[in-house]
């Protein structure tokens, strides 16, 4: 597809369970960035990856969370042992300079 | 402190109006700054860079004063389509390269 797409666009979880959000981003684009962004707030930032650097995980908020990006291109957000607190749309977005191209989000809902 | 501040607002304005929008970054070797746009419910997409010199896209002037480190956007004649959230992003030097994100600052434009 031209745009940056992520997979599911909806997740409803019981607290306790682990979660995948996939990204695929637009071919060619270096740099990947997932974001979390909780209702009526800003936008988090979560990790980073450039190229085949070491990404940049400060915003990553706890231990649960992990993120891989293989063969330079789809990106995998775990969630480990899900709290009500991890509810937020969680978006990733793609570039290969300026600007950011985000895709549509994955809206998760931790029960 | 957060790296990028932004007064959420919302401003209500009346059609036709002219609405300015500051946002202040604490890091001083922060290199590149932009505005992004955000619709209720959508992902952002970038509204326009900010130059040092200052730059104009239409009715949108955006500027930077680094002596005070903050970026500033002018919206004139505003439409109703111009509602939505604005969000500060910048860049800071010597950093990965990740982009934060301020917390955004919500205009209604209203008839």
């Amino acid at each position: 597809g031209a745009g940056v797409s992520q997979s599911p666009s909806n997740k409803v979880t019981e607290k306790g369970k682990d979660v995948e959000l996939r990204c695929d981003p637009i071919s060619g684009h270096t740099a990947l960035y997932w974001y979390r962004q909780s209702l009526g707030q800003g936008l988090e930032f979560l990790i980073y990856f450039q190229g085949n650097s070491a990404p940049d995980k400060s915003g990553l908020p706890s231990d649960r969370f992990s993120a891989e990006r293989t063969g330079g291109s789809v990106s995998t957000l775990t969630i480990q042992r899900t709290q009500q607190e991890d509810s937020a749309v969680y978006l990733c977005a793609s570039t290969s300079g300026s600007p950011l191209h985000f895709g549509n989000g994955t809206r998760l809902t931790v029960t | 402190r957060k790296e990028v501040e932004q007064d959420p607002g919302p401003f209500n304005v009346p059609e036709g109006a002219t609405v300015a929008f500051n946002c202040t970054y604490s890091n001083s070797a922060s290199q590149s700054f932009f505005w992004y746009r955000q619709d209720c419910r959508k992902e952002p997409k970038l509204l326009m860079s900010v130059y040092s010199s200052g730059n104009e896209d239409g009715r949108f002037t955006a500027q930077l004063n680094r002596a005070s480190q903050y970026i500033s956007l002018l919206i004139r004649d505003s439409k109703l389509s111009d509602s939505a959230t604005y969000l500060c992003v910048v860049i800071i030097s010597g950093n990965t390269g990740k982009l934060i994100f301020g917390q955004g600052t919500t205009l209604q434009v209203k008839p």
